[in-house]
């Protein structure tokens, strides 16, 4: 059984666009992070979500808005895409903060 | 504010080699520190973890040990197998939980 799965697994897309990246987790944890790996692979933590609560929302463009409707899934919504948007989305879990995370499998985003 | 600076890469090894790879970080307080690994095309998976002075995490015979004289959690694996090429991170959750840092990841590659 999966832990941490994301869909898409690729996501290629023109520039201007809307698009979602779904996470789901079954391991019952009750934190979720959204991370963005670049091309040189350096990841940076974008969002966190503990029992549905934002608790970090690093500094990213508004187009991005997460979403948690409950504790085992976080989305992320990204508006209007731009070039400098691709790279690897990471969602990932943990059972409280400060612990180890749990990352999913990750969606390769492509804007053309 | 907390950092974790981790050596540079490609690292290039023989099969059987001995394995370093440096990771320093600069935090307030006691925080926890991981080494995770990705291996091509998947998402990052926890190889070990220390929580406090002096604790060694071991796993898969890469071993780790939390320095505070020296600030640092360099992990060591005394013989590679080519199974071990991939990207290491070092992390730091820091004293409050709600913030987790990764270093830029160090690549290594394991040729027979």
């Amino acid at each position: 059984d999966t832990a941490v799965s994301q869909t898409p697994k690729y996501l290629v897309t023109q520039m201007g666009n809307d698009k979602s990246i779904k996470c789901e987790q079954n391991l019952g944890h009750d934190t979720m992070y959204w991370y963005k790996q670049d091309s040189k692979k350096f990841l940076k933590i974008m969002f966190s979500y503990n029992n549905k609560e934002l608790i970090i929302n690093e500094t990213v463009p508004n187009r991005f808005s997460p979403k948690s409707p409950d504790k085992a899934h976080l989305n992320l919504h990204i508006n209007s895409l731009e070039l400098g948007d691709s790279a690897v989305y990471f969602c990932a879990s943990s059972q409280g903060r400060g612990v180890e995370q749990y990352f999913g499998p990750g969606t390769r985003l492509t804007v053309t | 504010g907390d950092s974790v600076t981790q050596m540079e890469g490609p690292v290039t090894l023989s099969e059987e080699a001995f394995l370093t790879i440096n990771c320093t970080y600069t935090a307030t307080g006691y925080p926890s520190l991981f080494w995770y690994v990705q291996y091509p095309g998947e998402g990052l998976q926890l190889l070990l973890k220390a929580t406090k002075a002096d604790d060694k995490g071991s796993n898969k015979g890469f071993e780790a040990t939390y320095r505070k004289e020296t600030t640092s959690f360099h992990l060591e694996k005394g013989s590679v197998q080519v199974s071990d090429s991939a990207v290491y991170f070092c992390a730091l959750s820091d004293n409050t939980g709600n913030q987790f840092y990764f270093g830029t990841g160090t690549s290594l590659t394991v040729i027979p």
